[in-house]
């Protein structure tokens, strides 16, 4: 099975940098997935990570160490629109035999962006 | 974006009765997925489909059924709706088994039982 842990809420400034982090155990892995989700709306795919290091996508980065079972997204020049739930989600190493591999998502964190 | 509805958007039903929430996706993309979200439990998956009649269960799969008789139908069914299924219910589709795997969601059918 897979657990995975993020804070709650984070509040961060606009125009700050924030780091949003993720830490998993779990029976087998294969690949970590963060998603953004608005109030009301639906995720949103914004990055993933299957091997040690740092991912960038413009002001969003993404880093991954396997070993300490942990990953943290970084949003660096923060905007009002930002303010959202961002959702750490593992993808599991065992091919369940019917063609697909499965994602467990974390409970999200809601960031609050504040002028 | 991709090609994904949800329907009925919104639905209040009453303990007892049957509900049918539908998926349906222009992407042609083989895997469908059914999750639901709910306060302070995140995104759980229900059943997902892998092609045309297959479907498998997820991690909270009880009290639900799935149909795919089309590539770009993925139905939900509730049997007998418990107060318990009150969630936000989201679609997903992939088309990629083993790179990735990104998802595009739907835009959710919020259901609320009496």
């Amino acid at each position: 099975g897979q657990n995975i842990d993020q804070p709650t809420e984070m509040t961060a400034t606009e125009g700050a940098i924030v780091q949003i982090n993720c830490t998993y155990q779990t029976s087998g892995f294969n690949g970590l997935f963060w998603y953004q989700q608005h109030a009301g709306e639906a995720p949103t795919f914004l990055s993933y990570n299957v091997l040690d290091g740092l991912e960038e996508k413009g002001r969003f980065s993404s880093f991954l160490s396997r070993s300490k079972g942990y990953s943290y997204l970084l949003l660096k020049e923060l905007q009002m629109k930002d303010s959202a739930s961002y959702l750490c989600a593992v993808r599991d190493k065992a091919y369940s035999g019917a063609g697909s591999y499965q994602l467990t998502f974390g409970k999200g964190t809601k960031l609050s962006v504040i002028p | 974006d991709a090609g994904i509805t949800q329907s009925p958007r919104h639905k209040v039903t009453e303990t007892g009765t049957p509900v049918t929430l539908r998926c349906h996706q222009t992407e042609n993309h083989r895997y469908m997925y059914w999750y639901r979200q709910d306060p302070g439990h995140g995104l759980r998956l229900i059943h997902y489909s892998y092609g045309v009649k297959d479907t498998d269960k997820g991690e909270v799969s009880d009290g639900y059924s799935v149909s795919r008789s089309k590539t770009e139908d993925f139905l939900l069914t509730l049997e007998s709706a418990t107060s318990s299924q009150t969630s936000v219910y989201f679609c997903a589709i992939s088309d990629r088994e083993y790179s990735p795997g990104e998802l595009f969601f739907g835009e959710g059918s919020r259901l609320t039982v009496l």
